[in-house]
C-alpha cells in the first residue's frame, strides 16, 4: 500500500521553463512533507520541506505547494536548469519523530 | 551540510557469503541512523532504525537475523547482510540524524550497490 504516490515516473522540460512535479498521499496523519533530489549512485539530498500548517514554501527557484484537502503537493522549479536533471523523491512523515515514507520518485530531464 | 559516508560504494559477493556495509557520520554525532534499500525504479524502503548503544528496530518484513545492524558509536553504524542471496542484490543507503534534530532532518550517505552472484 503506497502511502506516498508519484504517478509520473519521468518528466521532460525545456531549459528555462517551469518544472512541476506532483505527489499525492493517502495518510491524513502526515503533517510534514519533504522533497529530495537524487543523482545516480548518490544518496538523496534534502531540497525543501513544508509543514501541514502552511500551503506554500519557497526557497529560491524551488516552491512547494500543499493542498491538504486534496492530499496533494507539488514542487515547482523555475526556471529549470540542466543541473536540475535528477530523480526527485516526495516524502512525508506523521510527526516530528516518525519515520519518513518515500514515493517512488520522478526522473526529471531538462532539455537544452 | 552534514556529511555521511558509506563503504564500500560497490560490492559483489557470492551467494552464501556475508557482506558488511559501513555508514559513518563525518562531522556530527549521529544518535540515530537509518538503513534503507532501494530496488530499481522503486522508492527507498526503510529497513531499520538504530540508536547508538541499543538494538535496532526493524520494519515489518525485514529479517533481523539476516540484516544485522550494529550502532556501536555515535559516528558508525554497520549493516551486515548474512548468507546473501541474489534477491538481496539492491542499493543500500544509510542516513544519520543528530540527537538535536527531528527525524526528517536526516543526511543520507551515497549508497552501496550490492550484487550477489
Amino acid at each position: 500500500d503506497q502511502q506516498v504516490k508519484q504517478n509520473s515516473p519521468s518528466l521532460s522540460v525545456q531549459e528555462g521553463r517551469i518544472s512541476i512535479l506532483n505527489c499525492d498521499y493517502t495518510n491524513s496523519m502526515f503533517d510534514y512533507f519533504l522533497w529530495y533530489k537524487k543523482y545516480p549512485a548518490e544518496g538523496p539530498t534534502f531540497l525543501i520541506s513544508i509543514s501541514s500548517i502552511k500551503d506554500k514554501n519557497e526557497d529560491g527557484r524551488f516552491t512547494v505547494f500543499l493542498n491538504k484537502s486534496a492530499k496533494h503537493l507539488s514542487l515547482h522549479i523555475v526556471p529549470s536548469q540542466p543541473g536540475d536533471s535528477a530523480v526527485y523523491f516526495c516524502a512525508a512523515s506523521a510527526n516530528r519523530d516518525d519515520k519518513i515514507i518515500f514515493g517512488k520518485g520522478t526522473r526529471l530531464h531538462i532539455l537544452p | 551540510g552534514a556529511v555521511v559516508s558509506q563503504h564500500p560504494s560497490r560490492v559483489i559477493c557470492k551467494s552464501g557469503t556475508s557482506v558488511k556495509i559501513e555508514c559513518r557520520s563525518l562531522d556530527f554525532q549521529a544518535t540515530t541512523m537509518f538503513w534503507y534499500r532501494q530496488f530499481p525504479k522503486q522508492s527507498l524502503m526503510l529497513m531499520a532504525t538504530s540508536n547508538e548503544g541499543s538494538k535496532a528496530t526493524y520494519e515489518q518484513g525485514v529479517e533481523k537475523d539476516k540484516f544485522l545492524i550494529n550502532h556501536a558509536s555515535l559516528t558508525l553504524s554497520t549493516l551486515t547482510v548474512t548468507s546473501a542471496h541474489p534477491e538481496d542484490s539492491s542499493f543500500y543507503i544509510c542516513s544519520a540524524r543528530s540527537g538535536l534534530a527531528v527525524t526528517y532532518e536526516q543526511y543520507f550517505g551515497p549508497g552501496t550497490r550490492l550484487t550477489v552472484t
